[in-house]
């Protein structure tokens, strides 16, 4: 496997389910994202995690709990979904999440997302 | 408004040049990225631009950096019906958060 993947690809759950989204990257990075992609919005983080140390939350409510074992490997899990929690849910990874200036472009390498249905 | 906006949709006849605009608000944007996303797929990117340049060429892509008015644009030369996807603009703060904008869908005319 190489660069960034993700699991499943697509996922319908009920309201009262619980459920993982795992991502794994290969390149080596030490900083790991999870945004929420939707229709009506643009690309809204969620969380970062660098050196597996949780740096961000962007006010992202309880029913998603993110857990970072090590460097190359992101979960998120679910439980108690809202139908409005329907998304595509993307994984991406960087060098670091804070380089600075000099640190190069520092891009992100994005998975291929998990489609999320919310019944 | 938007730290960064961009129009939503964009036709282009198969051949002609596509060009894709982007505004943003934040004047001390160290990085500014291209990113593509197709069909069932994540972003990836395309091209990037740091902020002393004002232009940067790679092979079909141009990027055009206006400091002054903060405006970004991409222009892909000869546009082809696999180059039919989402472009996202994106600019790099200096506490390296990346601020996306909405993107653009480019849609292919025979």
């Amino acid at each position: 496997e190489t660069g960034v993947t993700q699991t499943p690809r697509h996922l319908v759950m009920g309201m009262t389910n619980k459920k993982s989204l795992k991502c794994e990257q290969h390149l080596g990075h030490n900083a790991m994202y999870w945004y929420k992609q939707s229709a009506k919005k643009p690309l809204e983080l969620m969380f970062v995690y660098n050196f597996k140390e949780q740096t961000e939350n962007n006010s992202v409510p309880s029913r998603f709990s993110p857990e970072c074992p090590n460097s190359s490997h992101l979960f998120l899990h679910l439980h108690t979904l809202q139908p409005e929690d329907s998304a595509l849910y993307l994984c991406a990874s960087s060098q670091e999440s804070r380089v600075g200036v000099g640190g190069g472009r520092n891009e992100q390498f994005f998975g291929p997302g998990t489609r999320l249905t919310v019944l | 408004g938007e730290d960064v906006e961009q129009s939503l949709f964009l036709s282009v006849r198969e051949g002609d040049s596509s060009v894709i605009n982007c505004t943003y608000t934040d004047s001390s944007s160290t990085y500014l990225y291209w990113y593509k996303q197709e069909p069932g797929a994540g972003l990836q990117l395309l091209t990037y631009i740091f902020s002393n340049m004002d232009m940067k060429q790679d092979q079909r892509l141009t990027v055009l950096l206006n400091k002054k008015d903060k405006h970004l644009s991409l222009r892909i030369a000869d546009t082809q019906t696999g180059d039919s996807a989402i472009y996202f603009c994106a600019g790099r703060k200096r506490d390296d958060k990346i601020i996306f904008g909405k993107g653009t869908r480019l849609h292919i005319l025979p």
